[in-house]
């Protein structure tokens, strides 16, 4: 069975540093993804990234940026410039490729505060 | 298309009282997932469905849940009867490959 596993339950950032979230995973799976979803206090589930296991590049999406380690089945998540807008629980999340059940499998997720 | 639907967005009932949630998912995806969020234990997968049939139940907490997929446009999700201790957010996801899309949830509350 897969696990995912999110070391730092909360993490605090200065409003307009770089702050990086780490996520392990452990699966026998060769082609899954990975991803990180948002949750601000509204309670929506709001993707941030999405990162394909087959893609050696890392994914970026404006401030958002993963280091993925396959390997090492690591899938931090980097937040540059934050804004007080950033702050929220983040979860990490792994999801086999078709094929296979394709069950979103969620660490227990980190607290992030930006300070003003 | 308006993302996953989820209604009621809040429920209040009391204990011992049947309680219904229902879902909306984006046409056209295959997947349908039932979570349940705590401050204690997370988000739990209660159930999921591939092409309205159910895959795997295993996390269902017990016999008083119950989930169906009647058609690919619709699923519920049942307590009955219900207990304080299934005071949660319930989400509905789908997805059709990768990403999954989540609804906004409802906040159950049992009194």
């Amino acid at each position: 069975a897969q696990t995912v596993t999110q070391s730092q339950p909360e993490m605090s950032v200065q409003e307009a540093e770089t702050v990086t979230l780490s996520c392990t995973y452990d699966t026998s799976e060769s082609n899954y993804y990975l991803f990180w979803y948002k949750q601000p206090p509204s309670r929506q589930m709001i993707l941030v990234i999405r990162q394909e296991a087959y893609k050696q590049q890392n994914a970026t999406e404006n401030r958002f940026s993963v280091n993925f380690q396959k390997a090492a089945k690591s899938f931090s998540l980097k937040i540059s410039d934050s804004q007080l807008g950033d702050t929220a629980m983040y979860f990490c999340a792994f999801m086999k490729a078709r094929g296979g059940s394709e069950k979103l499998v969620f660490g227990k997720g980190t607290k992030l505060t930006v300070n003003p | 298309d308006a993302g996953v639907i989820q209604s009621p967005r809040h429920e209040v009932t009391e204990m011992g009282q049947e309680v219904t949630l229902r879902c909306k998912p984006i046409s056209g995806h295959d997947y349908l997932f039932w979570y349940r969020q705590t401050m204690m234990r997370g988000l739990e997968l209660l159930i999921y469905f591939n092409n309205n049939v159910p895959i795997d139940d295993s996390g269902m907490p017990e016999d008083r849940f119950s989930a169906k997929m009647p058609n690919a446009s619709f699923s519920t999700l049942k307590i009955q009867p219900s207990e304080p201790r299934d005071s949660a957010v319930y989400f509905c996801a789908s997805s059709f490959g990768a990403p999954a899309f989540f609804g906004q949830g409802t906040r159950l509350t049992v009194v």
